[in-house]
Parts: structure tokens; sequence; C-alpha cells
């Protein structure tokens, strides 16, 4: 399958900065998804890259997917406390059914 | 619509003990996937059905079987099972190259 990394593990910010997580790949990917899960629920999707180059914004949120479509970045401009949970890329497999998702990075926001 | 349920929310099992989750969805998807959480870990995932009448294997199978009863229930079974089988198990359900819905989650955990 079309494993992905993702980096950092944890990221501890205060309200207002700017939090970036990392999605990378060794292998071309045919798109990359992106879930948020908040402490204690289940993982929800959040949005779709599928073209080289890709960015999508949803409100603070930027998605971008890299000319290789081999990484992808998720952006949140001026962190809330509402933004606290682990976010998620995920890959499609080679049988095009199945995601291969990454580890997470933890956000936590202190006021 | 109640999207993705799964029953139950909570168990505890000892070690060698046998014990069906059960996932169901009405949001008509052909696909339906479970997969495992482990601190750390990510989403891992144990098996998937593509459509009606198949399965098949995903990163950590063993130990589990599943059956896709039919487009609307796919269950997953531990025979036997161990302390290392501990962990959150979600269901979802999804279309191939689109966005997958996961259920509330099952928290597992094994004496």
């Amino acid at each position: 399958g079309q494993q992905v990394m993702q980096i950092p593990q944890y990221q501890h910010v205060q309200e207002g900065e700017d939090f970036t997580t990392y999605c990378n790949s060794s292998t071309t990917l045919s798109n990359i998804q992106w879930y948020k899960q908040r402490p204690g629920g289940h993982p929800v999707f959040l949005i779709q890259l599928v073209k080289s180059g890709e960015v999508k914004k949803q409100k603070r949120l930027t998605f971008q997917f890299g000319e290789a479509k081999k990484n992808s970045s998720l952006h949140i401009t001026a962190t809330q406390t509402t933004d606290v949970g682990t976010y998620f890329c995920a890959a499609i497999t080679n049988s095009g059914y199945a995601l291969n998702f990454g580890k997470g990075t933890s956000l936590l926001v202190t006021p | 619509n109640a999207g993705v349920t799964q029953t139950p929310k909570f168990q505890v099992l000892k070690t060698g003990q046998s014990m069906t989750l059960q996932c169901a969805q009405d949001m008509n998807h052909n696909s339906m996937y479970w997969y495992r959480q482990d601190p750390g870990m990510g989403l891992r995932l144990i098996y998937y059905s593509a459509s009606e009448g198949t399965t098949d294997k995903g990163e950590v199978p063993n130990g589990y079987n599943v059956s896709r009863l039919n487009k609307r229930e796919f269950s997953l079974r531990l025979e036997s099972a161990a302390p290392s089988q501990t962990s959150v198990y979600f269901c979802a359900g999804g279309a191939g190259l689109l966005e997958q819905f996961f259920g509330p989650g099952t928290r597992l955990t094994v004496l």
C-alpha cells in the first residue's frame, strides 16, 4: 500500500499561534485525505486533495498537495481551543478501496 | 439517519474469550472497514469489504475474522481474545476514493 508518514507527532501551541502538520510519502499518491479526531471521538473527514499542487481552504484551515503528489500539509491559522485533536492524513491503497492512515499529529491548544 | 453505528461501546474480556463487534450503516455505502487504534499507532486497517459478498485483509488481520452479512452490516469477530487486542475499534463505511464515515468506536479491554 501507499504508506504515509506524518510529522510532528505532537504539537503544543498557545491559542492564536499557527500550526502545520506534514504528510510525506516515498511514492506518488493518487489522492490524499485529511481527518480530524477530537479527544474521545471518532475520525471525521475534512477534505480530499486530488490534483498536483492543489490548495484548498476551509476557513482557517489550508490544505496543500505537493506538485509531485508525494506530500501534503495542513496549516491552521490563529489556532483556537476548538482545534484541539489529532489530525490524520490518509492515502488510498493500491486496491483503490482502502486507506492507509498516517500516525497522526496531536494538537494541544492552551488558552 | 444514524450513519454508522457500533455495538457495544465498551467491552471487557478475559484472555481466550470470544466476541463479535457489530457494525451497521444506513448510508448505502458499498464498502465497509474495520480499524483498530492504539496510542501512537494511528488507525490500522484490520479487514475491509469492498462490496457485499467480498472481504479482504488489511494491515493487521491476524486474530480476527469478519463477515459482511449484507450491504448494511459488517461484523468483526475475535475467536480467542488476547491482551494485545486491547484497543479501540472503529468501523467505517465509504465508497472507494471518497470519504469514509466512522462509527463511534468500541473500546475493548482484554485482561
